[in-house]
C-alpha cells in the first residue's frame, strides 16, 4: 500500500495562531482526504482536497478555517487558521487511487495530534 | 451513503476467533462493505472488503448475508495486537468519501 507520512505528528499551539500539516505520499495517487478526529470520536470528513483547483469541503467546514492546498498528485497541506481550544484533534490524511496499492480503498497517514491552549 | 450499526464493544479471549457484526440494512446495490480498524489513535487501517461474496485476505473473513443487509468480519486467531476500535463502512467503489460511524471496540483479553 501506498506510505503517508504527515507532519508535524504533534503539536502543541497558542489559541489565535494557525498551524499548516502536511501529507506527503510515496506514490502519485488520485484523490486526497483531510479528516478530523475530536476526542473520544470517530473520524469525519473535513474536505477532499482537488489537484490544481479548490478543495470540495463538507458541511460545517469552511476555507477560511482549513485552507488546503494540493499542488502535485503526491502532496497536500491543511492549515488550521486562527486556533481555538475546540481545534485540538487528531488530523488525519487519506489517499486513494494509487499505484502502489488496491485502487478502490482508502489508506491512511499516521495522523497529526494537535493541541491548543 | 448507508448507514451502518455495530456494537459498541466486544471481548473475545486470546488465541480465540473475534466474530464482529455490523447491519446495513439501506445498502444500495453498488455499495461495498469495508472494513477498517483504528489502533490507540493511529491511522485507521485497511482490512478487508467486499460487495456480495465472502472474502478472505491475511488478516481476516468478511461473510456478508445474502440479502447483504449484515455482515460479520472474522479474526480467525484473535491476538492481543487486535485491540482496536472496529469501523464497518458501506461505499460505493472508487471515489467517494468514507462515512465512520462510532465503530465497534474489541478488546482482546488474555
Amino acid at each position: 500500500s501506498a506510505v503517508i507520512s504527515q507532519k508535524p505528528s504533534r503539536d502543541i499551539c497558542q489559541r489565535g495562531t494557525s498551524l499548516t500539516i502536511q501529507c506527503q505520499v510515496d506514490s502519485q495517487v488520485t484523490m486526497m482526504f483531510w479528516y478530523r478526529q475530536q476526542p473520544g470520536q470517530s473520524l469525519t470528513l473535513i474536505a477532499t482536497a482537488n489537484q490544481g483547483s479548490e478543495a470540495t469541503y463538507e458541511s460545517g467546514f469552511v476555507i477560511d478555517k482549513f485552507p488546503i492546498s494540493r499542488p502535485n498528485l503526491t502532496f497536500s497541506t491543511l492549515t488550521v487558521s486562527n486556533m481555538s481550544p475546540e481545534d485540538s484533534s487528531i488530523y488525519l490524511c487519506s489517499v486513494e487511487g494509487t499505484t502502489s496499492g488496491r485502487t478502490d480503498t482508502q489508506y491512511f497517514g499516521p495522523g497529526t495530534r494537535l493541541t491548543v491552549l | 451513503d448507508a448507514k451502518t450499526t455495530q456494537p459498541p464493544s466486544m471481548d473475545c479471549a486470546e488465541g480465540r476467533a473475534a466474530n464482529l457484526p455490523c447491519n446495513h440494512s439501506t445498502i444500495s446495490g453498488n455499495e461495498y462493505v469495508y472494513w477498517y480498524r483504528q489502533i490507540h489513535s493511529q491511522g485507521p487501517q485497511y482490512i478487508i472488503h467486499g460487495l456480495k461474496n465472502n472474502e478472505t485476505n491475511e488478516m481476516a473473513s468478511l461473510i456478508i448475508t445474502e440479502d447483504r443487509k449484515s455482515s460479520t468480519l472474522i479474526l480467525p486467531h484473535a491476538t492481543l495486537r487486535d485491540t482496536a476500535v472496529y469501523y464497518c463502512i458501506v461505499r460505493v467503489a472508487t471515489g467517494n468519501q468514507f462515512y465512520f460511524g462510532t465503530g465497534t471496540s474489541l478488546t482482546v483479553i488474555p
